[in-house]
């Protein structure tokens, strides 16, 4: 499979400390993207790096990438409850080929 | 007033059936796409439509196929439901390949 990989599997954390998740991919990228999923519902976009940026802020969120070890951080910094969600990242390859990852089911506990 | 809207939302059906499933936008996007997500495996691509009249099978086309009726609308059909189609199915649209896409609510379709 060509999908990006997300660690860990799954986060449960305090509200208010940090939520860092990651993502390795198998080939050279164009870009990669973050997604958010509340349970059952659609994703929602929350932020594109192109392969040629390090790193990338919105928000309370700042992304990171190194092309060189095929990896990728999201950081969520000062958690809320309703950041409880799943996180995907999702890359788009050199070969024009789009996967997603499996995703990282983060829990922030009041 | 959603900008990608699926209908339905929820379905059951039997082994055999023919189902399909809409998808309808309104943000003006070229680029739609058909997607499938099982517990564990994030999303995979069915098919995906750069127009009406470019159509792509995506990593997982076997046993589905796709209408796209217009810019507006891109339709999922599965010929002879399966019970390991069991899932749930979401439509995403985006103006380039690549670019962020725009998620519908999903449907949970299944198959008995």
């Amino acid at each position: 499979s060509q999908q990006g990989e997300e660690d860990p599997q799954a986060l449960s954390i305090q509200e208010g400390e940090n939520a860092t998740m990651n993502c390795s991919y198998k080939t050279s990228i164009n870009n990669l993207q973050w997604y958010r999923q509340n349970s059952g519902r659609g994703l929602v976009h929350l932020i594109l790096i192109r392969s040629n940026e390090r790193e990338k802020h919105s928000g309370r969120l700042r992304v990171t990438l190194d092309t060189s070890k095929k990896s990728s951080s999201l950081l969520i910094t000062a958690s809320r409850a309703a950041d409880t969600a799943s996180y995907f990242c999702a890359t788009e390859n050199t070969g024009n080929q789009f996967y997603f990852g499996t995703g990282t089911s983060l829990t922030v506990i009041p | 007033d959603a900008d990608v809207t699926q209908t339905p939302r929820n379905r059951i059906t039997k082994t055999g059936k023919r189902i399909m499933l809409e998808c309808s936008q309104t943000k003006g996007h070229d680029r739609m796409y058909w997607y499938r997500q099982d517990p564990g495996l994030g999303l995979r691509l069915i098919y995906y439509s750069f127009d009406v009249k470019d159509i792509n099978k995506g990593e997982i086309s076997d046993g589905y196929s796709v209408s796209r009726q217009a810019q507006a609308k891109f339709s999922l059909s599965l010929e002879s439901a399966i019970p390991n189609q069991t899932a749930l199915y979401f439509c995403a649209t985006s103006i380039a390949w690549g670019d962020e896409q725009f998620f519908g609510p999903g449907t949970r379709l299944t198959v008995l």
